[in-house]
């Protein structure tokens, strides 16, 4: 159980495209689901935290234009890169949780590599 | 602030040796601790985590870590280390306040025959 995955796994788009990244819960329903970017040989950095009908809260420095996230239903929570440029190439990682004491724990994606030429 | 520190960067064992990773966490209350584990391009699965209780937890794959309360530390540990469990180890404080996971910087295992 608790199951998390994401499409695609891996993509590579040109400078100025945009991208959408889907995370979905296959078992559970998710109350909130996290975005995390992971540079090479760094850890997770939170990008946002979506709770499932209302506006993603974003973290400090990350532009909330830039990386548009919805989470327009318990299983599904999309995270498009507009207009991306190669700075904006990283291993993406959502994850999903339940909320609450008995649903701290979070369950990861396994991961979207973006590359952007 | 919430932190995470894993001091190690990198450590190799010797498969078979046992294996140790450490872990300081700085936060005001009760924490919940989590250690990941991340394989190449793979998401992170959970290995074991504290909530309250006991201060010994064990998770999967053989590991265990223990809580320290005194010294904020949330060590994991490994008997016996097999060529398989070489990947990148993550220690996670939740806060929950927020229910926003704080990561350490990682230690990479490596395993030598």
């Amino acid at each position: 159980g608790a199951v998390v995955s994401q499409h695609p796994s891996r993509v590579i788009c040109k400078s100025g495209t945009s991208v959408k990244i889907e995370c979905r819960s296959l078992d559970f329903q998710a109350t909130t689901m996290f975005w995390y970017r992971q540079f090479p040989k760094q850890s997770l950095m939170l990008m946002a935290t979506s709770n499932e009908g209302s506006k993603a809260t974003y973290e400090q420095g990350v532009e909330k234009d830039k990386f548009l996230i919805n989470h327009a239903s318990l299983t599904l929570s999309t995270l498009t890169v507009t207009s991306a440029h190669p700075e904006d190439s990283s291993f993406y990682i959502c994850s999903a949780g339940t909320g609450g004491r008995a649903g701290a724990e979070q369950y990861f994606g396994p991961g979207t590599r973006l590359t952007v030429t | 602030a919430q932190s995470v520190t894993q001091p190690d960067i990198h450590i190799t064992v010797s498969e078979g040796a046992s294996l140790e990773l450490r872990c300081n966490y700085s936060y005001g209350a009760t924490p919940y601790l989590f250690w990941y584990v991340q394989s190449p391009g793979q998401g992170l699965q959970l290995l074991l985590k504290y909530f309250s209780g006991d201060t010994l937890v064990q998770g999967i794959k053989g590991f265990e870590a223990e809580f320290k309360r005194s010294q904020s530390s949330f060590n994991l540990r490994k008997p016996s280390v097999h060529w398989s469990d070489a990947a990148e180890y993550f220690c996670a404080v939740l806060n929950t306040g927020g229910f926003k996971t704080i990561f350490g910087a990682g230690t990479r295992l490596f395993v030598k025959a």
